[in-house]
């Protein structure tokens, strides 16, 4: 099974500010996702990469912007938090073809 | 557009009985069906998959249907426990190169002891 790591795992945060939250993988996976959800919804795709120096947009609009400098490595930066971007944002890896993705325990955002 | 359905946002059943959870989809691309488990302040954990090739895949008490005619496939965990309690969350992928999962908004399985 993948090892996935988000942090921070919960992060308040006044509106305005630069954040950045951190997601690593550990199994060399080339494919990595970010997810948005709110509470009772569905997980939205904000984001994904197909390795190195690759990020796409997702279906969601987000204002937020990733980088994927490293394989194991895919950080989310938000340049000014607002309080529309309190959310749960979900990290995810994968092996190729049809493997499933690996999710991280989420950073649940709160901006105020 | 609400590709995904999951109409029921909870279900309630009693240990060691049959708990079914069901999804429906719109999408006629969509190859490959997943179901994801999610405790609380925990990621999604990959449960089981089906092909849409496929009408029935089974491991261990869980098992998935698929009927591509009626675009409706189902979760059945036989016996429920009590650790099964959690949200489910149902999720389809268009053919093609692009992996993108298309999520429902999930039910809640509580299994009462």
């Amino acid at each position: 099974e993948a090892d996935i790591y988000q942090t921070p795992r919960y992060l308040v945060i006044g509106t305005g500010k630069k954040i950045t939250l951190e997601c690593s993988q550990t199994m060399g996976h080339d494919k990595m996702y970010w997810y948005q959800q709110d509470p009772g919804m569905e997980l939205h795709l904000i984001h994904y990469s197909y390795g190195v120096n690759s990020t796409e947009k997702g279906d969601l609009s987000s204002e937020s912007t990733v980088s994927r400098i490293r394989t194991e490595h895919f950080p989310l930066t938000l340049e000014s938090a607002r309080p529309s971007h309190t959310s749960q944002y979900l990290c995810a890896s994968r092996e190729e073809n049809n493997s499933p993705l690996h999710f991280g325990n989420g950073t649940r955002l709160t901006v105020t | 557009d609400q590709q995904v359905k999951q109409n029921s946002p909870s279900l309630s059943v009693q240990e060691g009985r049959i708990s079914i959870l069901n999804c429906d989809y719109t999408n006629s691309m969509f190859d490959y069906f997943l179901w994801y488990k999610k405790y609380p302040a925990e990621g999604p954990t990959f449960l089981i998959s089906i092909s849409s090739i496929k009408d029935k895949n089974e491991d261990g008490r869980f098992t998935v249907f698929l009927n591509k005619s009626a675009k409706h496939l189902s979760l059945h965990i036989v016996p429920s426990q009590p650790g099964d309690s959690a949200v489910y969350f149902c999720a389809a992928r268009s053919g093609g190169s692009n992996y993108k999962l298309t999520f429902g908004k999930g039910t809640l399985l509580t299994v009462n002891p």
